[in-house]
């Protein structure tokens, strides 16, 4: 596609439940990345995938988050046990490389009640 | 550990004004430094990109400046439209801490017509 997907764009849950959230990056696009971004703050680094590896994972707040894009591609984020913190919208960027500019999906809102 | 602030928070002018963001870095040792655009309820869209070597960025009335050593960037808008009302975040890419990006809290943009 011409850009960035995540999918779902919306997503309720209750609390402890299990959620995954998809984002398809940019064809070619080597890097991509997760952030996380609550009301009225900028977005806040999870992770850093180069290819298959996650070259930084030093964001994810906790053992709950997972993330992995086993074919260097699609990469899935997994939140386990959600808590009501969780709630937030998560972006996913990707970028040709890893010092080249980054373009943005349009997120998935995740609220967790 | 990386702090990147903006000023001011918050800014309303009327059309046509020429107007100037700050954004401050606390780290110097930067690969690169990203201004983006966010539209209520919308991802982020890229405005420019200046690599730590470079001093300026320019595309249509937009021009970014770096200043490396100070920690300092501003992004002028020229001839400002109602177009142009968003939220305006600036983040830097660090060399220390991996590949992830830091980012500023953001300044909203209110352009009157």
């Amino acid at each position: 596609g011409a850009g960035v997907s995540q999918t779902p764009s919306n997503k309720v849950t209750e609390k402890g439940k299990y959620v995954e959230l998809r984002c398809d990056p940019i064809s070619g696009h080597t890097a991509l990345y997760w952030y996380r971004q609550s009301l009225g703050q900028g977005p806040e680094f999870l992770i850093y995938f180069q290819g298959t590896g996650a070259a930084d994972d030093s964001g994810l707040p906790n053992d709950r988050f997972f993330a992995v894009r086993p074919e260097g591609s699609v990469s899935t984020l997994k939140i386990q046990r959600t808590e009501r913190g969780d709630s937030a919208v998560y972006l996913c960027a990707s970028s040709l490389s890893g010092n080249n500019e980054q373009f943005f999906g349009p997120g998935t809102r995740l609220t967790v009640l | 550990k990386q702090e990147v602030t903006q000023i001011p928070a918050a800014l309303s002018v009327p059309e046509g004004e020429n107007l100037v963001l700050n954004c401050s870095f606390t780290d110097s040792a930067i690969y690169n430094l990203q201004w983006f655009r966010q539209d209520p309820g919308k991802g982020l869209t890229s405005l420019l990109l200046i690599q730590s070597s470079q001093r300026e960025q320019t595309s249509g009335r937009l021009n970014a400046s770096l200043d490396k050593s100070s920690g300092r960037s501003t992004l002028y808008i020229a001839a400002s439209q109602p177009g142009d009302s968003a939220t305006y975040l600036c983040a830097v890419r660090q060399v220390d801490y991996g590949q992830n990006f830091v980012f500023g809290p953001g300044t909203r943009l209110s352009v009157l017509p």
